[in-house]
């Protein structure tokens, strides 16, 4: 069985500072990875994903992620946060299996931005 | 750009009663899928539904959840028999294929309130 782990329900750093919310995988089998971003209120909107091509993956509003696979990891960075930025995130992982594509999502971080 | 629409946006219920959660999917995706998050808790799979049946349930899709495409354009989820334990924010979610590297848009999600 699939799953991810995310360090840190919350997060909290300094506007203009470098945004790193963690994420770990576990899968038996070369995996699919997303991360979602939730604002209040809202539903969950695609930040990047991971589908075994380049190991660096460019998302929307500056963020990236890494997929490490010796370190089982997939965690998302933003260089300078940005007050828009405070939201829950959620890192997701897929076996990728045809009609097998659920997602198997982390409990969420919380990101909040100190002005 | 299209998006997942659900109504309503929260629902508030008596214990025993039945409740229909509707979503309206991305008008050309063919693969569909009910999420739910207890308040606290991570994000669960329910169900997946595919050329009009189940392509995959979780052990929380019991008896007393049932899925409909009734139409050309909506998807709904029914609680037959509610408990206090289903109150919780449902999200419908919807790809236009079904591997695991398409895209899941979720919409803005549903919030249920047993009594």
């Amino acid at each position: 069985a699939q799953s991810v782990t995310q360090l840190g329900s919350h997060v909290s750093v300094s506007e203009g500072a470098l945004v790193l919310l963690r994420c770990n995988y576990s899968s038996s089998v070369p995996p699919y990875l997303f991360w979602y971003v939730q604002y209040p209120n809202q539903g969950l909107q695609l930040l990047l994903k991971y589908t075994s091509a380049a190991t660096l993956v460019k998302g929307i509003n500056g963020f990236e992620a890494e997929f490490k696979k010796s370190e089982t990891s997939f965690h998302l960075t933003k260089p300078s946060a940005h007050m828009s930025d405070a939201a829950e995130y959620f890192c997701a992982v897929s076996d990728g299996n045809f009609g097998n594509e659920k997602l198997t999502f982390g409990t969420g971080t919380r990101l909040t931005i100190i002005p | 750009e299209p998006e997942v629409t659900q109504t309503p946006s929260h629902q508030v219920t008596q214990m025993g009663q039945e409740v229909i959660l509707r979503c309206v999917p991305i008008s050309n995706h063919l693969y569909f899928y009910w999420y739910r998050q207890i308040l606290g808790q991570k994000v669960e799979f329910l169900v997946s539904f595919y050329n009009n049946e189940i392509s995959e349930k979780s052990e929380i899709f019991d008896d007393q959840f049932s899925v409909e495409r009734p139409d050309g354009s909506n998807f709904t989820l029914k609680i037959r028999s509610t408990k206090l334990e289903d109150s919780a924010m449902y999200f419908c979610a919807s790809s236009e294929g079904g591997q695991g590297t398409d895209t899941q848009y979720f919409g803005p999600g549903t919030r249920l309130t047993v009594l």
